[in-house]
């Protein structure tokens, strides 16, 4: 099984909204990212948990708090979104090691901020 | 860190081969990566190259120049399922994890 799956597929949101991301992967990576990717650019790293815990940081406004309940489980909990926050907000799971650090990314949820 | 550059689009036919390129600036490489996203879906791991020279995965072969910090995704006997944003990336690590830094991405079209 090389599932990672996320949950809602789509979520509108108003600004004053508190919402979450899920993500679940049950391959046993140790490594579980969160990206954010705007139409026709590249993904773009928000966060890293290795083995449960916060690893990097990638400057992300405080309004998205990553959290990592156990090995298998990813959320995103979002709070105070601005509309430039509008995208697809992809969940990837990996070993995490060097050299080849293969990804495996859910399908996405695709997020819009009214 | 790490940049890496693509052409953004590229147009081939049906049938042909296509040579997607990516040049790299880094300060520390171990190597290159190749994912593959259609519109609205997620990216897909495709191939690695860690050393010199080409690997090939059926229709795909990826090959790097470490020399020249260079890489190609070559794509045979096009499809139009083919028609996908590819981007490559290369892993950095930091000290407790790892990450892969993205190229800007080559939107493949192709035509009948």
């Amino acid at each position: 099984d090389t599932e990672v799956t996320q949950t809602p597929k789509h979520l509108v949101m108003g600004m004053t909204n508190k919402k979450s991301l899920k993500c679940e992967q049950h391959m046993g990576h140790r490594a579980m990212y969160w990206y954010k990717q705007k139409a026709k650019k590249p993904p773009e790293l928000m966060f890293v948990y290795s083995y449960e815990k916060l690893s990097i940081n990638e400057s992300v406004p405080s309004r998205f708090s990553p959290e990592c309940p156990n090995s298998s489980l990813l959320n995103l909990h979002l709070h105070a979104l601005q509309p430039e926050d509008s995208a697809l907000y992809l969940c990837a799971s990996s070993q995490g090691s060097i050299p080849q650090n293969i990804q495996y990314f859910g399908a996405g949820t695709r997020l819009s901020v009214l | 860190g790490q940049s890496l550059e693509q052409p953004s689009e590229v147009t081939a036919v049906e049938g042909a081969i296509v040579q997607i390129n990516c040049t790299y600036q880094t300060s520390g490489f171990y190597g290159l990566s190749w994912y593959q996203q259609h519109d609205g879906g997620a990216p897909t791991f495709l191939s690695y190259n860690g050393l010199d020279g080409l690997e090939e995965t059926g229709r795909f072969s990826s090959f790097l120049s470490r020399s020249d910090s260079y890489g190609y995704l070559l794509l045979q006997e096009l499809q139009m399922k083919d028609s996908a944003s590819y981007f490559c990336a290369a892993p950095e690590r930091y000290s407790s994890a790892s990450k892969i830094i993205f190229g800007s991405g080559t939107r493949l079209s192709i035509r009948p």
